[in-house]
């Protein structure tokens, strides 16, 4: 069975760094592209960006160019999510979503989500 | 840039057929994709390529695509239909495109 299981719920101050995490199992890791989708409270889905864990290829959207890190460890089959400088506006739900296939563009499996607060 | 535009909102009295819109330069060029979010859950794909379901997606749940327009059909809407909809595409200038999202009331 296909699973992404992410890392749990934080609460940060500004300025601080963070890192959050998904990890897959039930399926070849390195064989498919794991994106990131941030959902702000009551707003919808906005793709970050993406990797793909066998080379780190990792591809970002303008919006969050600059803004995060993408990364991936395929020897524990977790990719991740990170801040070096959280800002009250990074407060939203975190999810991680498997890329079906090479050639295919949509999400077939999701993460439960990771809530991330950043509050004064 | 590629934008995708849904309604904020859809109302369907229960047992009747909801239609959900994801408009779009030329979208009918593209493959549609489809996912529906149920409160404090995440997104959970229902079709891809425009029409075809996931195992486990019920057979009420279809899709077409055609010009500017896809549109995500839900047949005999149930009470466990109400949810929120999005459509997704694949651009190569942007990558991953997200409508808006579509909030499904069942009456």
């Amino acid at each position: 069975e296909v699973q992404l299981v992410q890392s749990g719920a934080e609460v940060k101050k500004p300025g601080e760094s963070l890192k959050i995490s998904c990890k897959g199992s039930g399926y070849s890791f390195t064989s498919y592209w794991i994106g990131w989708v941030r959902q702000m409270p009551g707003k919808g889905l906005e793709w970050m960006g993406i990797i793909y864990p066998g080379d780190s290829d990792t591809r970002y959207s303008p919006s969050f160019q600059g803004q995060v890190t993408i990364s991936a460890d395929k020897s524990i089959s977790t990719a991740y999510l990170q801040w070096s400088s959280l800002k009250a506006s990074d407060t939203a739900m975190y999810y991680c979503a498997r890329r079906f296939g090479d050639y295919d563009h949509y999400f077939d499996y999701w993460g439960q989500g990771t809530l991330v607060t950043v509050s004064s | 840039s590629y934008e995708l535009t849904q309604p904020l909102s859809v109302s369907v009295a229960l047992g009747q057929t909801a239609r959900i819109t994801c408009g779009g330069n030329n979208i009918g060029s593209k493959n549609v994709h489809w996912y529906q979010q149920k409160p404090g859950q995440a997104p959970v794909l229902v079709i891809y390529r425009d029409s075809n379901r996931p195992s486990g997606i019920p057979e009420r749940f279809s899709g077409s695509n055609s010009g500017n327009t896809a549109t995500l059909t839900i047949s005999r809407a149930q009470a466990g239909d109400e949810a929120d909809y999005y459509c997704q595409v694949w651009d190569s200038s942007i990558y991953w495109v997200f409508g808006g999202g579509t909030k499904l009331t069942v009456l």
